[in-house]
This record gives C-alpha cells, sequence and structure tokens, in this order.
C-alpha cells in the first residue's frame, strides 16, 4: 500500500518552541513538496526537492522555515521559533520528476498556542 | 502571488444536476493543469489533468475544459453525487518543476 506518510498527525505546542514535521515519500518517488493549507491562501507551495536538493523554497519564511531532506525516504519541514500564525495544516506530496500528479499525505496539523 | 485563483469559495448543486467549478492562472508558461479533491481530515487526491496540447479531458463523469487564450479552466461533474461533496483545489504547473494551487471550492451535493 504505497502512501505518504506525515509525523505527526497532530502538534500543540507553545510559542517559541521548534517544532519538526516528518513525510515519508512513496518510495522511487523523486519529487517532494511541502505545502501549507490556509484558509485565505488555500494550499501554499513552501519548498520542492527533487532528487533530495530543493529546488525552490522562496515560499517559506527563511528565518523560521527549514527544509530538508536527509536521505530518500526522509524529508523534514522545521520551524523555530514557532509562532501562533504558523497554526495550520502541512501536507507533504511526493511524485515523479516529469510527471506532475502528486500524492498527498494526511497532512500535520499544527497549533501553535 | 496567487498565480491560480478560485474565486468562488463554496457552491452548492442538486444531486443529479451539473457542478461546474471554475480556476483562472496568469502565468502563461503553465503547461498542465490538474483538479484535487479533498474530503475532511485527508490529503487532497489526484482527480484529472490536462495538458496545455489539449482543450478537454474527459475521465467519466468528470471533464476539464482549457481555455488558454482566456487563462481559464473548469471542472465539470455530471451528474453529481452526494459523495462528490468536497474542496476542490485547481493547481497549475509547469513540467517538471513545481505546482501551485488555489484556494479551492467547497462543493456540496445536495440529496
Amino acid at each position: 500500500d504505497a502512501r505518504v506518510t506525515q509525523t505527526p498527525r497532530h502538534k500543540v505546542t507553545e510559542m517559541g518552541q521548534e517544532v519538526t514535521m516528518r513525510c515519508q515519500p512513496i518510495l522511487g518517488h523523486n519529487t517532494v513538496f511541502w505545502y501549507r493549507q490556509t484558509m485565505m491562501q488555500g494550499l501554499e507551495l513552501l519548498a520542492y526537492f527533487r532528487n533530495r536538493a530543493p529546488l525552490d523554497d522562496s515560499g517559506m519564511p527563511k528565518d523560521r522555515f527549514s527544509a530538508e531532506m536527509p536521505d530518500a525516504t526522509l524529508a523534514t519541514l522545521k520551524i523555530q521559533p514557532s509562532e501562533p500564525r504558523d497554526s495550520a495544516v502541512y501536507f507533504c506530496a511526493s511524485g515523479f520528476g516529469g510527471s506532475t500528479e502528486a500524492f498527498f499525505g494526511q497532512g500535520t496539523r499544527l497549533t501553535v498556542v | 502571488d496567487q498565480q491560480v485563483k478560485q474565486n468562488s469559495p463554496s457552491l452548492s448543486v442538486q444531486e443529479g444536476r451539473i457542478s461546474i467549478l471554475n480556476c483562472d492562472y496568469t502565468n502563461s508558461m503553465f503547461d498542465y493543469f490538474l483538479w484535487y479533491k479533498k474530503y475532511p481530515a485527508e490529503g487532497p487526491t489526484f482527480l484529472i489533468s490536462i495538458s496545455s496540447i489539449k482543450d478537454k479531458n474527459e475521465d467519466g463523469r468528470f471533464t476539464v475544459f482549457l481555455n488558454k487564450s482566456a487563462k481559464h479552466l473548469s471542472l465539470h461533474i455530471v451528474p453529481s453525487q452526494p459523495g462528490d461533496s468536497a474542496v476542490y483545489f485547481c493547481a497549475a504547473s509547469v513540467v517538471y518543476e513545481d505546482m501551485r494551487f488555489g484556494a479551492g471550492t467547497r462543493l456540496t451535493v445536495k440529496p
């Protein structure tokens, strides 16, 4: 059952704390996306990787957000320090380069209080 | 900078009728367009796509139309069913690059 796995599913944290969200892409996929869902903006692209190399992270607030792919089976999105305005659902998606259909995980619902 | 826009946040239709969801884009470099469907507490799932070399793609009850000159695409669902009630996201990309989404349209199909 190939699917994108995100952990944790829910995270409540206090303002100023570090938050790390993890994503296991579908085995063999070489493109990984991070999106944030908000009411106003819909699905905002934060960053994406191809073959583990970051291709575009212009959607991320650089001072507090960072995205990495330590290996082909793990992508991470880190927020440090977190702020209440970061509260949202964060989705990871993976796909093949050249084929733009992406498969999404179930998301991490982040609440910063 | 919203390159993909879905100007209708919600749409309500009667079961059996046609649902038409609209999407506009501003980047003329986009050459691949997709529709995703999202249920609560789940990630979006791919529904249908269209390449810029076509103006129509059909898959069962779902048809996507592309008007490149107007930078507009639409998703038609015929006939609409209660199970189609979900949030629909339009997405656009330049092939081999990233994918930009609209804000979504919540479709409600009433029995």
